[in-house]
């Protein structure tokens, strides 16, 4: 099985902010890697896919790369409707999907 | 609009069963490979199971396999997860999920399941 994991756990920051979240795979996964937001109570939701692509609708202060094990998340500029737990997930052993632990982004 | 509504989830004792269904409009349905993700309480998100278009093709995560039976019906635009031989480490919020192309594109809001006695 692919493994995922995020660093940090929690990361506490301010509004305007840039912030940077990482996801490393136990394998290679070229770049089979979407990244998710979840709110407290509600769905997740999908904001980048096959690592760089934003997902329509998502707003451009979010961005992602990466290729192979290592990947990142960064929002630009942070804004108060950004405070969420974010997810990496490979689909590189399609459908058999691993998630990472997820990220809590906090205010500061 | 695209919309999945989940449905079926409530308290049931350890060994029991449960069906979940999920109500899907404002696409394709019979278009679109399927899952189920689970969340348990205060923790990540899990995939649990995997149904393609048609439904010829079905995987499992090791965590449920041989307990949960994945179906669809496409004519009714539905989507299924039977639960059996239910365990505590099976409580979550269970939720019907789009798979577009290896990324989960739309989710339901999701029920909550609680296997306790």
């Amino acid at each position: 099985d692919i493994q995922m994991t995020q660093s940090p756990s929690s990361l506490a920051a301010f509004v305007g902010d840039r912030v940077t979240i990482t996801c490393r795979a136990s394998q290679s996964i070229s770049t089979y890697l979407n990244w998710y937001q979840q709110k407290p109570g509600k769905a997740p939701k999908l904001l980048i896919y096959a690592a760089s692509n934003l997902q329509s609708g998502v707003p451009s202060r979010f961005s992602g790369s990466g290729s192979g094990t290592d990947f990142t998340l960064s929002i630009s500029s942070l804004q108060p409707e950004d405070f969420a737990t974010y997810y990496c997930q490979q689909s590189y052993s399609t459908p058999m999907y691993t998630f990472g632990q997820g990220t809590r982004l906090e205010s500061k | 609009e695209v919309q999945l509504v989940e449905s079926g989830g409530g308290l049931v004792q350890p060994g029991g069963s449960l069906r979940l269904s999920c109500a899907a409009s404002g696409f394709i349905f019979r278009s679109y490979e399927m899952n189920w993700v689970r969340q348990a309480p205060g923790k990540g998100l899990e995939w649990v199971s995997y149904i393609s278009d048609s439904g010829s093709t079905i995987y499992y995560a090791d965590s449920v396999k041989g307990r949960f039976t994945i179906s669809r019906d496409n004519a009714k635009n539905s989507l299924y997860l039977q639960m059996n031989s239910l365990r505590a480490e099976d409580t979550a919020v269970y939720y019907c999920a789009r798979d577009w192309f290896g990324q989960i594109d739309y989710w339901g809001q999701g029920t909550p399941v609680t296997v306790s006695s």
